[in-house]
């Protein structure tokens, strides 16, 4: 059964920093990951798409890395402002593409 | 444009009572998919449809029922509440072919 485990559960920062959030998950045999951000009392919203065959996605501030062989991944996020504070999601796709695996959120606050 | 829309939004029941969520795509999505996020852990898959017509069980099936009534919605039954069940609950929808599942805001129920 695949876990997928994010670390650190929270994190606060002052503006402006450069921050990495991680995450695991304990089934290399994945189709894709997928990095969310979720706002407090709203739904999910995809940052980052990667799939399986890739080792990075970029998006502006953003920046998505995975080692499959290893079961790892890492959010990126440079220059962090206050708008970044909200929980973000790791999930893997298995292999049949139709089943997501979340894991437990790393909640980040952006001090001004 | 609407996405994905449930309702209700917030729900209170007692113990043993019964209720519906309902969940609507407006994206001709053909999978759907009922998660449920309890505090501090990620979403957890509860049933999905892959097509009209077709339902599968996922990680925490047990307690709940769904139908797939048509193309645009998906309904998540609870037959006889239990506060196990308090929680938030997220419809999601996703093209064939495609890798990004598109989230409701979202329902949050309490059971007394």
């Amino acid at each position: 059964k695949q876990e997928v485990t994010q670390i650190p559960a929270a994190l606060s920062v002052p503006e402006g920093e450069n921050l990495v959030l991680n995450c695991s998950f304990t089934d290399s045999a994945i189709y894709n990951l997928q990095w969310f951000r979720q706002d407090p009392g709203k739904g999910l919203t995809s940052l980052l798409l990667i799939q399986s065959s890739q080792r990075e996605q970029t998006s502006g501030r953003l920046n998505a890395s995975l080692d499959k062989s290893s079961g790892r991944s890492t959010l990126y996020i440079a220059a962090s402002q206050p708008g970044d504070s909200a929980t973000y999601l790791c999930a893997v796709t298995n292999n049949a593409g139709n089943m997501l695996t979340f894991g437990g959120g790393t909640r980040l606050m952006v001090k001004p | 444009n609407a996405g994905v829309t449930q309702t209700p939004k917030f729900q209170v029941l007692k113990t043993g009572q019964s209720m519906t969520l309902q969940c609507a795509q407006d994206m001709n999505h053909n999978s759907m998919y009922w998660y449920r996020q309890d505090p501090g852990m990620g979403l957890r898959l509860i049933y999905y449809s892959a097509s009209e017509g077709t339902t599968d069980k996922g990680e925490v099936p047990n307690g709940y029922n769904v139908s797939r009534l048509n193309k645009r919605e998906f309904s998540l039954r609870l037959e006889s509440a239990a506060p196990s069940q308090t929680s938030v609950y997220f419809c999601a929808s996703r093209a064939t072919g495609g890798d990004i599942q598109y989230f409701g805001a979202g329902t949050r129920l309490s059971v007394l």
